[in-house]
């Protein structure tokens, strides 16, 4: 079975400009989830969405939004990209059901220049 | 709010060595407790996990187990091989945040034959 795939693998960016990031779920997972990880750090809670509802939010911006669509792949949107924003993002999959494990995507690493 | 500390790298070991790294956790209810590993490039995965207090999770030689009263969750190998190179994430899930990891710094381990 594919694992969790995302795209792109990498991306370059200018400041103030916006970027989509997508990602599909392995097959039958209804939950999707995504983080953050910065360089040299462990990852941070953005946002998780279930059967297309956001059950959840980190500690982000507004800037940082995100949606999940009926067939549950997800799309990341983080507008007015800022240096600060360049990172590796990953999505989660997972059945949704508490103690569910995650299965991570290999990420895409977003350059912010 | 949740936290989890993680002994910082890198560790640096011998093909064979016993390996142990610490972590310990800071929890308002009661968690699941996980180590993920991510190769270079790639992805965390799920290395091994418990949902309770004195649970111990074991996969491919690691184990861990779940000490409340110590609030910890070392990870543990007795003989470390070069493809264990690595970074190792501790991380809890709240249940009452859904699956919503807390993840540590990550440790990085490095194996020399």
């Amino acid at each position: 079975d594919a694992g969790v795939t995302q795209s792109p693998t990498h991306l370059i960016k200018t400041r103030g400009q916006h970027v989509t990031l997508r990602c599909s779920p392995i097959s039958g997972h209804k939950s999707v989830s995504w983080y953050q990880q910065v360089l040299g750090q462990g990852p941070q809670f953005i946002f998780q969405y279930y059967e297309k509802e956001e059950r959840g939010r980190g500690n982000f911006p507004d800037r940082f939004s995100a949606r999940q669509f009926p067939n549950y792949s997800s799309e990341l949107n983080v507008n007015a990209l800022l240096l600060g924003d360049s990172a590796l993002y990953l999505c989660a999959s997972s059945l949704g059901q508490i103690d569910s494990p995650l299965h991570f995507g290999n990420g895409t690493r977003l350059t912010v220049t | 709010g949740n936290s989890v500390t993680q002994m910082e790298g890198p560790v640096t070991l011998s093909e064979e060595a016993f390996l142990t790294i610490n972590c310990t956790y800071t929890a308002t209810g009661y968690p699941s407790l996980f180590w993920y590993v991510q190769y270079p490039g790639e992805g965390l995965q799920l290395l091994l996990k418990a949902t309770k207090a004195d649970d111990k999770g074991s996969n491919k030689g690691f184990e861990a187990t779940y000490r409340k009263e110590t609030t910890s969750f070392h990870l543990e190998k007795g003989s470390v091989q070069v493809s264990d190179s690595a970074v190792y994430f501790c991380a809890l899930s709240d249940r009452n945040a859904g699956n919503m990891l807390t993840f540590g710094g990550g440790t990085r381990l490095m194996v020399k034959p």
